[in-house]
This record gives structure tokens, sequence and C-alpha cells, in this order.
């Protein structure tokens, strides 16, 4: 079955740590983000990647980092430097990277991980 | 001002009612117009897509968009408590690296 995987599925850390958020998919798709929901909100987008080796900031990427060295894969760091990290957090990825025809580029996302920062 | 503005919710109907769920959004730049479904603790999955303005019909489920009020909306029709679940609307456009922007989404009860 093709897909999304994110682990794990609950996360549980102190305050001062950083942790990384797994993030695997084998739709072959070219495109990866990160999302963070808090309850009642919207998602918000934190990291971006079109291409291997490339990424972009989104709208709130202050105490996060990010990589990606292989296709399927894009590991989300949570630093200790991010103020307030407890949240759900979506990993989505879509079929192309040429933005300009994305009509039939739905994201497919992930069932999240929920981080819990003590 | 938030770009798109979801009617907040939380919604709770009988089975079988018809549902309307909506969004309204400043931008005129966005052109594709998504609705997504969220089971809690789990990820959203694509529901309906559609592109300008008009309406898309899959089973129960119709999209509709006009532009000129820069308003969108789902209608689920013989609603079942199976469609329980957060509702969000998502749109984009060809700028901007083909970003989606979320609405805050809508939660639905549907009771037997």
């Amino acid at each position: 079955d093709g897909g999304i995987t994110q682990s794990p599925k609950y996360l549980f850390r102190k305050e001062g740590q950083n942790v990384t958020l797994s993030c695997e998919q084998n739709l072959n798709h070219d495109a990866m983000y990160w999302y963070r929901q808090d309850p009642g909100q919207g998602l918000r987008l934190i990291y971006y990647s079109q291409i291997v080796n490339d990424f972009q900031k989104g709208d709130i990427a202050e105490g996060y980092s990010v990589s990606r060295e292989k296709k399927e894969s894009f590991p989300l760091t949570v630093t200790s430097a991010q103020k307030n990290p407890t949240a759900f957090y979506l990993c989505a990825s879509s079929p192309v990277a040429n933005w300009a025809s994305s009509y039939n580029s739905p994201l497919h996302f992930g069932n999240g991980t929920r981080l819990t920062v003590t | 001002q938030k770009e798109v503005e979801q009617d907040p919710g939380p919604l709770s109907v009988p089975e079988g009612a018809i549902v309307s769920l909506n969004c309204t959004y400043s931008n005129s730049a966005f052109q594709y117009f998504m609705w997504y479904r969220q089971y809690s603790r789990k990820g959203p999955e694509l529901l309906m897509y559609t592109y300008s303005s008009g309406n898309k019909e899959d089973g129960r489920f119709t999209a509709q968009v006009d532009k000129s009020s820069k308003y969108i909306s789902l209608f689920i029709r013989d609603s079942q408590p199976s469609d329980s679940a957060t509702y969000l609307c998502a749109m984009k456009g060809n700028t901007n690296a083909g970003k989606s922007t979320f609405g805050d989404g809508t939660t639905l009860t549907v009771k037997p």
C-alpha cells in the first residue's frame, strides 16, 4: 500500500531537548511538506521541499529544521528554540513540484505525530 | 485578518440532514479549492477539489465555488454518522509556490 508513514504516533519530550519526527513516503512524490496543527486551528506550513537536497521555509519555520537527502524521506527536527512545540505535526506530499500545473496535485497526508513537551 | 475564514462550528445534525459547510477568502489569486476531511487523531484526506467557479458533485457531496463573492461551500446530503469529522477548506493559486492556505476547520457530528 502506498502512503505516508509518520513515526512515532505519540512523542513526549522534556523542555530543552531537540526531537526529530520521521516522515517517509512510497508514493514517488516530488514535493513534501510539514504542517503544524493546533486545537481549533487550521494547518500552518513549517517547511516544504520540492526536490531532493532543497527546501524552503514556510510560514512558521522558526525553531524547526529539516533535511531532504532522499526523495522518500523528509524528517523534521523540533529544536529547543521552538517556544511552543506541543502540537500535532502532519507530513504531506504531492505528486508534482511544478506549481503552475498543480491542479492535479492535492496533498496526501500522513496520520501525524502528536508531540508533547513538558 | 486571515486569508481564509471558515465557519467555526461545531455542527451537530441528525442523521439524514443536509449539511452546509462554508468558507470565505480574501485573496483573489486563489484558483484551486479543496475540501479535506479529518477524522479524530488522523491526517486529513482529500474529499473534493474544484477549479475556479462552479459546482462539482461526487455522490452525496457537492462542492460549490463562487469566485465573485469569494465564497465556497461543501454540501453533504443524507448525512451519515460516518461523516462525523472535521472538515477543512483549503485553497491555492498559481503563485506563492502553489502552497495551500487552510481554514481552521469545522467539526461536524451526525447523530444516529
